[in-house]
């Protein structure tokens, strides 16, 4: 189907690893994208082309694609993690495809 | 450093037109497709449309709930993007960010309402 899913919430304990997931058929074919959006920002890339991290963006944040299925990991997450997260990708038709985000709760 | 700036949002009517300006600068503009993304309130982000670089042919792709009322065009000797939209409905209504994959505007808000 030419959507992503990711799951409305997420919560973890500072200092633990916190894991969000993505899953869409696009994801087999495409590259994923994460961004981070903190509360009343604009979006900020944490994770391009499945699993490389833009400049400037800590260590902590990883992910991975096996599948259909893409995984942001927070290790060691932080309170100032707290945020939304979104998955992007494109599909073989070039639809533009954005998960409904996930709220991460760090606390 | 990179800077993105959207403008040109505001409060306008049902069926009618607005257009929004988002001036780069910090990198090669020209050569960089450009975004225009959505965030309704309280909603999640919703691709609108996309502008090749003109090496690319400037081709636009948009999303099918704007296909055929909104229009991406760029200006490359003004760093500037545009994004010409008619008919609006009250579903439009929500923050219009420019992007490139990496680098994003802080938003304009739309908001449509009688």
């Amino acid at each position: 189907s030419s959507e992503l899913t990711q799951p409305p919430s997420e919560s973890v304990s500072p200092g633990q690893t916190a894991r969000i997931t993505c899953s869409g058929d696009a994801l087999a074919k495409k590259y994923a994208y994460w961004y981070q959006q903190l509360s009343g920002q604009a979006p900020v890339l944490v994770i391009y082309e499945d699993n490389k991290r833009p400049s400037g963006i800590p260590e902590r944040f990883s992910a991975s694609t096996s599948g259909t299925m893409a995984t942001l990991t927070i290790s060691g997450a932080q309170v100032e993690d707290e945020a939304d997260y979104y998955c992007y990708s494109t599909d073989i038709s070039g639809n533009h495809l954005f998960g409904g985000g996930t709220k991460l709760t760090v606390l | 450093e990179v800077q993105l700036v959207e403008s040109g949002g505001g409060l306008v009517e049902p069926g009618g037109s607005l257009r929004l300006s988002c001036v780069a600068s910090g990198f090669t503009f020209s050569n960089d497709w450009m975004n225009w993304v959505r965030q309704a309130p309280g909603k999640g982000l919703e691709w609108v449309g996309r502008i090749k670089s003109k090496d690319d042919g400037e081709t636009a792709d948009y999303a099918a709930p704007v296909e055929g009322r909104f229009t991406i065009s760029r200006d490359d000797s003004k760093n500037t993007l545009y994004l010409q939209m008619n008919s609006l409905k009250i579903e439009d209504t929500a923050v219009y960010y420019c992007s490139t994959v990496l680098y994003w505007g802080p938003g304009t808000q739309v908001t449509v309402s009688s």
